[in-house]
């Protein structure tokens, strides 16, 4: 079964950091580009940011560029984001995410969500 | 606000046939194909429609989708009340360059 589990989120104040990670299985998760997507409380959707499968393109959205760091292991199936210098508009469920391959730039599968919290 | 505009909500009574649109610019829309989600409150997206009008395995033939220019549109036929989610269209834009959404679409079956 295609699964992906993130973990890593909770209650952070802000200026502080935090390190998601999202667990991939099911799949070759060498082969597809990978990103985070996140949804604040009660809002909609907002995509962070995309990496190619072997880390050479890295995207970011102008809301965390400079703050937020994406990477991957292909060797142990793992997506990352590295979350410095928090804000409280960063509170949201963050999502991690797969392109599907001849998908276009569509986004087949989604993991169920981690929740980040940025509060004093 | 959104890169992509669409509709803040729709609605329709069973058996009737909704469209969603989906407003961009020739930097995202019109150079890309266009993807739309399915949101159940509560629960994480799920693709509903890729490059435009393509259809994953399991989404029923009554969602369906379309690219004019620098617009989309999703259209849900014979509504049923378990279509009642939020909607979301999607693609990428080549002048930011970055993932771009649509602000949502409430869907209220009646």
């Amino acid at each position: 079964e295609v699964q992906m589990v993130e973990s890593g989120g909770g209650l952070v104040k802000p200026g502080g950091s935090l390190r998601l990670s999202c667990a991939a299985s099911g799949f070759t998760f060498s082969h597809f580009r990978m990103n985070w997507v996140r949804q604040a409380p009660g809002k909609g959707l907002e995509w962070v940011s995309s990496i190619i499968s072997s880390s050479s393109y890295i995207y970011y959205a102008d809301s965390v560029k400079g703050r937020f760091t994406i990477s991957r292991d292909n060797a142990k199936d793992s997506l990352y984001l590295q979350m410095d210098s928090l804000r409280a508009e960063d509170t949201a469920v963050y999502y991690c995410t797969r392109t599907g391959v001849y998908l276009g730039n569509a986004f087949d599968v989604w993991g169920q969500g981690t929740m980040v919290t940025v509060s004093s | 606000q959104s890169v992509l505009t669409q509709p803040p909500s729709a609605s329709g009574t069973p058996g009737q046939r909704v469209d969603i649109s989906c407003s961009g610019s020739s930097s995202n829309i019109g150079s890309n194909p266009v993807n739309w989600y399915q949101q159940v409150p509560g629960t994480a997206p799920k693709l509903l429609i890729y490059n435009n009008n393509r259809r994953p395995s399991g989404v029923p033939a009554r969602f369906s989708g379309s690219k004019s220019g620098t617009s989309a549109s999703l259209a849900i036929s014979g509504l049923q009340s378990e279509d009642e989610a939020d909607y979301y269209c999607s693609t990428w834009d080549d002048s930011l360059p970055m993932g771009v959404f649509g602000g949502g679409t409430k869907l209220t079956v009646l």
